[in-house]
């Protein structure tokens, strides 16, 4: 069974920083396009960005696009998330997850949550 | 404002039935398959349904989904108090190039 594991959420103030892991397990990594999503206090689920499985296709919601970054290192079965300029409203959990077609997301893992205040 | 559409809440009695709408466009439903998601309280969300109709191994056959033009639908047969939960649908748009949700739908038992 595959697990996802996400750290390094926190408390940042407004036009801070913050990088998010996602460590997988049991499953083959490297063969899985993955994906970042989010969940604002007591809204549904946003999709925040996904790559391909080299890293090298990349996409981003129109709310992070420029402020966001994803990354791989499949070598250490490792998901990040740099994300920069943070605003108030980019307060969340944030989910990692697999992604295959048609939204398809078996893999979860159990959140961070990000709270951007001043 | 989520892409798709869902209907905030549906209720049932125990053993009843439920059907919960998920109303897109032809950039997104109607060329893409739908999954759906079950996330009980203060979890992370769990795949219930993909490609349309497909049952994930641990999902049971009281779950069932379809999908006609650009709406889809999840139905939850013999409702049982565990199953209360928020459901979410989602789909790849082909305009935005990502996945997209619904807003969610509160089931209650």
């Amino acid at each position: 069974q595959g697990r996802l594991v996400e750290s390094g959420g926190g408390l940042v103030k407004p036009g801070g920083s913050l990088r998010l892991s996602c460590a997988a397990s049991g499953f083959p990594f490297r063969d899985y396009f993955m994906s970042w999503i989010r969940q604002a206090p007591g809204k549904g689920l946003e999709w925040v960005s996904h790559l391909a499985t080299s890293g090298s296709l990349t996409k981003y919601a129109a709310s992070v696009k420029g402020r966001f970054i994803i990354s791989r290192d499949n070598a250490r079965n490792s998901l990040f998330l740099q994300m920069n300029s943070l605003r108030v409203e980019d307060t969340a959990v944030y989910y990692c997850a697999t992604l295959r077609t048609g939204g398809r997301a078996d893999v979860w893992g159990q959140g961070t949550t990000v709270i951007v205040s001043s | 404002q989520s892409v798709l559409t869902q209907p905030p809440s549906v209720s049932a009695a125990p053993g009843q039935k439920v059907i919960i709408s998920c109303s897109g466009s032809t950039s997104n439903i109607g060329n893409n398959y739908v999954s759906w998601y079950q996330q009980l309280p203060r979890t992370a969300p769990k795949l219930l349904i993909f490609d349309i109709n497909q049952r994930p191994s641990g999902t049971p056959d009281r779950f069932s989904g379809s999908k006609s033009g650009t709406s889809a639908t999840l139905a939850i047969t013999g409702l049982q108090t565990g199953d209360e939960a928020d459901y979410y649908c989602a789909t790849w748009d082909d305009s935005l190039g990502g996945v997209v949700f619904g807003g969610g739908t509160k089931v209650t038992v």
